[in-house]
């Protein structure tokens, strides 16, 4: 079965430094994968996904993800975090076999000013 | 373009009560989905449709039903709502091509069960 897996329930990081939102995934053949990102009382929003090509994929809010085939991961990052940054973020993997999108449990990201 | 709106934001049912949860997307999408969203869990689909009167159970349907009789609408209803059943609930659409194409998410309905 296909699955993502986020590790970190939390990541906490200052604004202006680099962040890190971890995703790992376990599926069968070439991964569909999706970052998406969830404000407070608000519905998801999509920011990146790794269909095909570069390994490294650009996104909304200046966000980017590497896909990493050895090491099945697809980390978020961002080169300067901001205050607004903070929010609930979710790796997703589309399940070729059903077209059904799995998500992750999700991490929440605390930038501090 | 209104995108993916959902109805009521806002919920509270006494156990046994019935009730519909609206959801309607104006981009002609063929796909749609009911999604339920509980601390630690992160989202987990209830059903989905693939286009008008086609839909299919997902990972957690028990207590749900749906019906997809035209393409901007996709209501799920609760039958006989439980405790358990408190949760946010999210509507998604998105284009045929379901591999490669992006979800777009409703606002959510926060329901609660007493």
């Amino acid at each position: 079965a296909q699955s993502v897996a986020q590790p970190e329930d939390q990541v906490n990081v200052a604004e202006g430094n680099p962040l890190t939102v971890k995703c790992t995934y376990s599926v069968s053949g070439n991964p569909y994968l999706f970052w998406y990102v969830q404000y407070p009382n608000r519905g998801l929003q999509f920011l990146l996904k790794y269909i095909t090509g570069d390994n490294l994929v650009k996104g909304s809010y200046g966000f980017e993800a590497e896909f990493n085939k050895s090491q099945t991961s697809f980390h978020l990052k961002k080169p300067s975090a901001l205050v607004s940054d903070s929010a609930l973020y979710f790796c997703a993997v589309r399940d070729k076999g059903t077209d059904k999108l799995i998500f992750g449990t999700g991490t929440r990201l605390q930038v501090f000013p | 373009n209104a995108g993916v709106t959902q109805t009521p934001k806002f919920q509270v049912l006494k156990t046994g009560q019935s009730m519909t949860l609206q959801c309607a997307q104006d981009m002609n999408h063929e796909y749609m989905s009911w999604y339920r969203q509980d601390p630690g869990m992160g989202l987990r689909l209830i059903h989905y449709s693939v286009g008008a009167g086609i839909t299919d159970q997902g990972e957690v349907p028990n207590g749900y039903n749906v019906s997809r009789s035209t393409t901007e609408d996709f209501p799920l209803r609760l039958l006989s709502a439980a405790p358990s059943q408190t949760s946010v609930y999210f509507c998604a659409s998105s284009p045929r091509d379901t591999s490669t194409d992006t979800q777009y998410f409703g606002p959510g309905t926060r329901l609660t069960v007493l």
